[in-house]
């Protein structure tokens, strides 16, 4: 089915421990973001991408670092993980006209111990 | 400091009922404010938006009603039914390239049978 897969769905990491999250999404979408989910702070916006080979920040960026080599995938990663970083990770994808919905993978449960 | 505000946390109403959830935006450069759904385990799914040209949008029984000079906007869900249970975000949008949402902090509704 189309739309936008997320690995893994599930992790744990050690303090200091380093891991990258993958999105891919094959609607041939431009846009790509990586938003954080942590409760009753909604979905924050880590970092996005309004192209192949471009990345921007996002609210939250700090301690996490994006590609995106090929138009459909992005990914994120975290260097040295910290327990703040311990959340509910999501992928969305979207695409000009501007005002089109996202579409949103299914998510990657991260806790950092 | 949330630039879209969302209230109530969380709200309990029984099957047929009306659940009411309430957004407060700051940034004038919001100009498409969409709501989405998430299901447990899942990706938030666009429900439905409003632009501020306009009032109130409708589509089954989900209303959003939009005050662009109170800069506040909700969304209604009328007959409530036990399928409605899910975590509600609003979120807005400024008329910028990238289509970046900003989201509210979320609403956890519950319709009892």
């Amino acid at each position: 089915n189309a739309g936008v897969t997320q690995t893994p769905k599930f992790r744990v990491l050690k303090t200091g421990q380093s891991m990258t999250l993958l999105c891919a999404q094959d609607m041939n979408h431009e846009y790509m973001y990586w938003y954080r989910q942590d409760p009753g702070m909604g979905l924050r916006l880590i970092h996005y991408s309004v192209g192949e080979g471009t990345t921007a920040k996002g609210e939250v960026p700090d301690g996490y670092n994006v590609s995106r080599l090929k138009k459909q995938n992005f990914l994120l990663g975290l260097e040295s993980a910290a327990p703040s970083q311990t959340s509910v990770y999501f992928c969305a994808s979207s695409s000009p006209p501007e005002r089109s919905g996202y579409t949103f993978g299914s998510g990657t449960r991260l806790t950092v111990v | 400091q949330q630039q879209v505000k969302q209230s109530p946390q969380s709200l309990i109403v029984q099957k047929g009922g009306i659940s009411i959830i309430n957004c407060a935006y700051e940034n004038t450069a919001f100009d498409y404010f969409p709501w989405y759904q998430q299901f447990p385990g899942k990706g938030p799914a666009l429900l439905i938006a409003i632009r501020p040209d306009v009032s109130e949008k409708k589509e089954g029984r989900f209303t959003i009603s939009f005050n662009k000079s109170a800069k506040q906007f909700s969304l209604h869900i009328m007959d409530s039914q036990p399928g409605d249970s899910a975590t509600y975000f609003c979120a807005a949008q400024p008329r910028t390239a990238g289509n970046k949402l900003t989201f509210g902090g979320g609403t956890r509704v519950l319709v009892k049978p």
